[in-house]
C-alpha cells in the first residue's frame, strides 16, 4: 500500500562503485522527483521527471543519472561513487508538474554511505 | 533564483509551550507554500500546505500557519507542544517551476 517506496533504504558502499536506486509510486502521479537530503538535513532537488521526461536537471554531477521506464518509476544510478555523495536520497511524486493542491509525496529515503 | 529562509535553526521547548516557526520566502510572483515534519529516522510528511483563499491553513496534529503575503511569510505554529512534537521541521515553497524550493530546517526539541 506504500504510496512512494524506496530501494534499498539503506547502502553502504566503496568509492569508486556504480550503485543504483530505485523508486516506484502507485498514486498515478504525473511527476516523479529526486531530492538529496545532506548532513545538515539541507533537501534540493536534483531532478524531476514527467511523464518520462526530463524537467529538471538540477546542478548535479553526470555520475548521476536518472532513468524512468514509465511514469510510476524513476530510478537513480550512480557512477564512480565519492564520499561526498553519501546523504539520504528521496523520491517523491506529485499529480502534475506544476504542484497542484495534491502536493507532494515523499518516499521514506535511501541512505547512501560512501566509505 | 527563489529562496527560502527559516531563521530558527533549533529551537528547544517545554512541553505545553506555545510555538511559532519563522519562514520567509523571496519570490515576487505567486506561490504555494508547504510545511513538512521529518520525525528522526523518518521521511518527510505534509504538515499543511497554502494553495490560494484563506491565509490562515489548519494543518495536522494542532498545526496551523498564516499566510502573511505583504511579508513574504509562512509562519507554523502551535499553541501547545507535546513531546511527540520533536522533529525537523521544513518549510518548502513551489514558484510553478515544478519543484519545491526547501528552507534549511528548523530542529524542535520538547522537553517533557
Amino acid at each position: 500500500d506504500t504510496a512512494v517506496s524506496q530501494t534499498p533504504k539503506y547502502l553502504v558502499t566503496q568509492m569508486g562503485n556504480d550503485k543504483s536506486i530505485k523508486c516506484e509510486q502507485n498514486l498515478g502521479h504525473d511527476t516523479m522527483y529526486w531530492y538529496k537530503q545532506d548532513s545538515k538535513k539541507f533537501l534540493k532537488i536534483m531532478f524531476s521527471y514527467n511523464n518520462k521526461e526530463l524537467i529538471i536537471n538540477e546542478t548535479v554531477p553526470n555520475r548521476f543519472s536518472p532513468k524512468s521506464p514509465d511514469k510510476a518509476h524513476l530510478n537513480l544510478h550512480i557512477n564512480s561513487l565519492e564520499l561526498g555523495d553519501s546523504a539520504v536520497y528521496f523520491c517523491a511524486s506529485s499529480r502534475d508538474s506544476a504542484g497542484t493542491p495534491g502536493g507532494y509525496t515523499f518516499g521514506s529515503g535511501t541512505r547512501l554511505t560512501v566509505v | 533564483a527563489q529562496s527560502v529562509s527559516q531563521h530558527n535553526h533549533h529551537v528547544i521547548l517545554s512541553e505545553a509551550a506555545s510555538l511559532e516557526l519563522g519562514c520567509n520566502y523571496s519570490y515576487g510572483g505567486t506561490v504555494n507554500l508547504f510545511w513538512y515534519v521529518q520525525y528522526p529516522g523518518q521521511h518527510l510528511q505534509l504538515l499543511l500546505k497554502y494553495f490560494s483563499g484563506d491565509p490562515l491553513v489548519k494543518g495536522i496534529k494542532g498545526f496551523e500557519a498564516e499566510f502573511i503575503k505583504s511579508k513574504f511569510s509562512f509562519n507554523l505554529r502551535k499553541p501547545s507542544v507535546q513531546w511527540s512534537d520533536t522533529a525537523e521541521y521544513f518549510c518548502a515553497v513551489d514558484t510553478g517551476r515544478r519543484a519545491l524550493t526547501f528552507g534549511s530546517g528548523t530542529r524542535l526539541q520538547v522537553q517533557p
